[in-house]
């Protein structure tokens, strides 16, 4: 049973440059949520991707936009990074936009230079 | 709006010592709770999860935590830890309705000693 799955693992960019990340769902879930963990903090919910929607979203800039596929995959883009997009961006997968339970992905350890 | 803190951001044991860790939340509304782990450059595993029944829940590698609602807690603890219990540990909410986040803690850094 394949766990959620995260690409690349490491990222290296420049301030202004944008960056995709992708993420596949744990087999057989359809929801996808996306965090941000800066280095000794806690993950701050982006957003969250079901049939292809996003649904709600964080308390983040435009500058961070999402999508989903048809295979429940979703990509998060970041445009015109700042040094302060620097962290850990963490992929989540459950089933069902109601249910409780979050399952999470290895993650992309992003650094902007 | 939901909150959560982690009273210790940082707890050194011993090996084979009992361990709690501190975790209060705040809603106006009607929660789940989650203490999620973190090992070294990897993502979240999650150890266990209160939904509702029985206050006490018993999750994965010997932990288990008790949910207070009149004191707002959800406390984590193991009677005897092991060197590969190192790693951070984020306490987490979510609302029972609506399309769910999670809100979490800011973590605790469980370190344990030889």
């Amino acid at each position: 049973d394949a766990g959620v799955t995260q690409s690349p693992t490491h990222l290296i960019k420049t301030r202004g440059q944008q960056v995709t990340l992708r993420c596949s769902p744990k087999s057989g879930h359809d929801t996808v949520s996306w965090y941000q963990q800066a280095l000794g903090q806690g993950p701050q919910f982006i957003f969250q991707y079901y049939e292809e929607e996003e649904r709600q979203r964080g308390n983040f800039p435009d500058r961070f936009s999402g999508h989903q596929f048809p295979n429940y995959s979703s990509e998060l883009n970041v445009n015109a990074l700042l040094l302060g997009d620097s962290a850990l961006y963490l992929c989540a997968s459950s089933l069902g936009i109601q249910q409780e339970t979050q399952y999470f992905g290895p993650g992309t350890r992003l650094l902007v230079l | 709006a939901q909150s959560v803190t982690q009273l210790d951001s940082q707890v050194p044991v011993f090996e084979e010592a009992p361990v709690e860790l501190r975790c209060n939340y705040s809603s106006s509304v009607s929660v789940y709770l989650f203490w999620y782990v973190q090992y070294p450059n990897q993502g979240l595993q999650l150890l266990l999860k209160y939904l509702s029944g029985s206050t006490l829940v018993k999750g994965i590698n010997g932990f288990e935590a008790e949910f207070n609602k009149s004191q707002t807690s959800f406390h984590l603890r193991k009677p005897s830890v092991h060197i590969s219990d190192t790693a951070e540990y984020f306490c987490a909410v979510t609302l029972t309705q609506g399309a769910q986040k999670l809100v979490f803690g800011q973590g605790t850094r469980l370190t344990i000693n030889p």
